[in-house]
């Protein structure tokens, strides 16, 4: 079946300007994380939603950044007044949570790579 | 908190050399571990996995083994080939009922040279 997907691939915004990237995990995932990666480094969390429930937003970055999943499938990250410092590659990731399995495996999109100018 | 520290790229190597990439973990408790791979253009893939002490995983002729004692998970590969180079990272999950986000490492930058 289809992996997660990520729309833009890219996106080139001014300061200043809102955004909003988007995720699509595969179907049935239950549980979807966001990370931002800077430029040579890892990636870092930023929030996970099982279903619509946002159960864990500690890693977002400042007040400007929103997430939503409100049907529990898609989520949409969005970033306010976007500066400098918020460009990076964002990527999204879905996994299921499986009864027993401790461990699930998290499946990644291809990532959106945001540049502020 | 929890922190992965792995060692610095680019690494280069020629084919059919031996890789080894250092990992090193700090958790407050006990953490699966992770390597994920990500090729040039595509995206971030899992490499293998191990959730306890001494358990070794394993996947497309790497291999890592948890060691507790040492707070290590260090990557190997026999031989490499040209299309191993990539991007690895090292990463944690503590489990807990909110959820298992990820931990990363920088990432080390694999360069295998025919």
């Amino acid at each position: 079946g289809a992996g997660v997907s990520q729309s833009p691939r890219y996106k080139v915004a001014k300061r200043g300007q809102d955004v909003a990237l988007r995720c699509d995990p595969i179907s049935g995932h239950v549980s979807l994380f966001w990370y931002q990666q800077a430029l040579g480094q890892g990636p870092e969390f930023l929030t996970y939603f099982q279903n619509e429930a946002q159960l864990d937003k500690s890693g977002l970055p400042s007040d400007r950044f929103f997430a939503e999943r409100p049907e529990g499938s898609v989520s949409t990250l969005k970033i306010q007044r976007t500066q400098q410092e918020d460009s990076a590659v964002y990527l999204c990731a879905s996994s299921f949570r499986l009864a027993g399995e401790i461990t699930d495996t998290q499946y990644f999109g291809p990532g959106t790579r945001l540049t502020v100018l | 908190g929890n922190s992965v520290t792995q060692m610095e790229g680019p690494v280069t190597l020629s084919e059919e050399a031996f890789l080894t990439i250092n990992c090193t973990y700090t958790a407050t408790g006990y953490p699966s571990l992770f390597w994920y791979v990500q090729y040039p253009g595509e995206g971030l893939q899992l490499l293998l996995k191990a959730t306890k002490a001494d358990d070794k995983g394993s996947n497309k002729g790497f291999e890592a083994t948890y060691r507790k004692e040492t707070t290590s998970f260090h990557l190997e590969k026999g031989s490499v080939q040209v299309s191993d180079s990539a991007v690895y990272f090292c990463a944690l999950i503590m489990i807990k009922a909110a959820g298992n986000k990820l931990t990363f490492g920088g990432g080390t930058r694999v360069l295998v040279k025919p």
